[in-house]
């Protein structure tokens, strides 16, 4: 089975400084046609989750700039450049690339 | 833009059978793979399994032989049956649209999804 650790578990971050997000996978994500399906979905309370990242560094629509991922293989990680009070909650990797997806444990994203 | 919205009883009681379904508006059932996932307060987020339009069914080992899905392309809806729940299956759970038959970037995968519904199971 794919595992995806992600850390740290718990984030504080003032607001308008950055964070960033690792997520590691204990297998390659690679997929056979060279794609690496890795996403960061966004759970915020009171709002649909929302993914932000696809394919390692794909921006989705509509999400601001200030959200890049990175990484490839088994190493991830998702940044934000200037933390807003609108990012607060939990961030979680997926990965599509291996059958029966899997989700990292998340990253609870708090604002100082 | 495609848009989800899950239903089903907040209250099942232990042993018994947990129902959801998953309304699609905005865009076509047909051609896509739906999923359902659930997030636990200790667990956080497990996919529990998808369905695509035509039927085919792919579930999570760890709850295979209790699950089952269905899809309604007629009612554009799919549906997520949980047999023999337990309070271990207290959670909330979320439709989202699993990917297109079409489309190999991965820009379908997880895009879309449903706001959840809390489904405690309590007697």
């Amino acid at each position: 089975d794919v595992v995806l650790a992600q850390s740290p578990l718990s984030l504080s971050v003032t607001l308008g400084q950055p964070a960033s997000i690792s997520c590691r996978s204990n297998q390659s994500l690679i997929y056979s046609d060279g794609n690496t399906f890795l996403n960061w979905i966004h759970l915020r309370p009171g709002h649909s989750p929302r993914r932000l990242i696809y394919k390692v560094s794909h921006r989705d629509s509509g999400v601001p700039d200030k959200f890049s991922g990175t990484g490839s293989g088994t190493d991830f990680t998702l940044k934000i450049s200037r933390v807003e009070a609108e990012d607060l909650g939990m961030y979680y990797c997926m990965q599509g690339t291996h059958g029966g997806w899997t989700f990292g444990q998340g990253t609870k994203v708090e604002i100082k | 833009q495609v848009q989800l919205q899950e239903s089903g009883p907040g209250l099942v009681k232990p042993s018994e059978t947990l129902s959801l379904t998953c309304d699609v508006s905005g865009g076509a059932i047909s051609n896509n793979y739906w999923g359902w996932i659930r997030q636990t307060a200790g667990k956080g987020l497990e996919w529990i399994g998808r369905i695509s339009s035509r039927g085919t069914t792919n579930y999570s080992p760890s709850l295979r032989g209790r699950l089952s899905m269905s899809v309604d392309t007629s009612k554009n809806q799919f549906s997520l049956n949980l047999t023999s729940v337990t309070a271990a299956d207290t959670a909330v759970y979320f439709c989202a649209r699993a990917g297109n038959y079409y489309d190999t970037s991965g820009s379908f995968l997880f895009d879309t999804w449903g706001q959840g519904t809390l489904v405690t199971v309590s007697s």
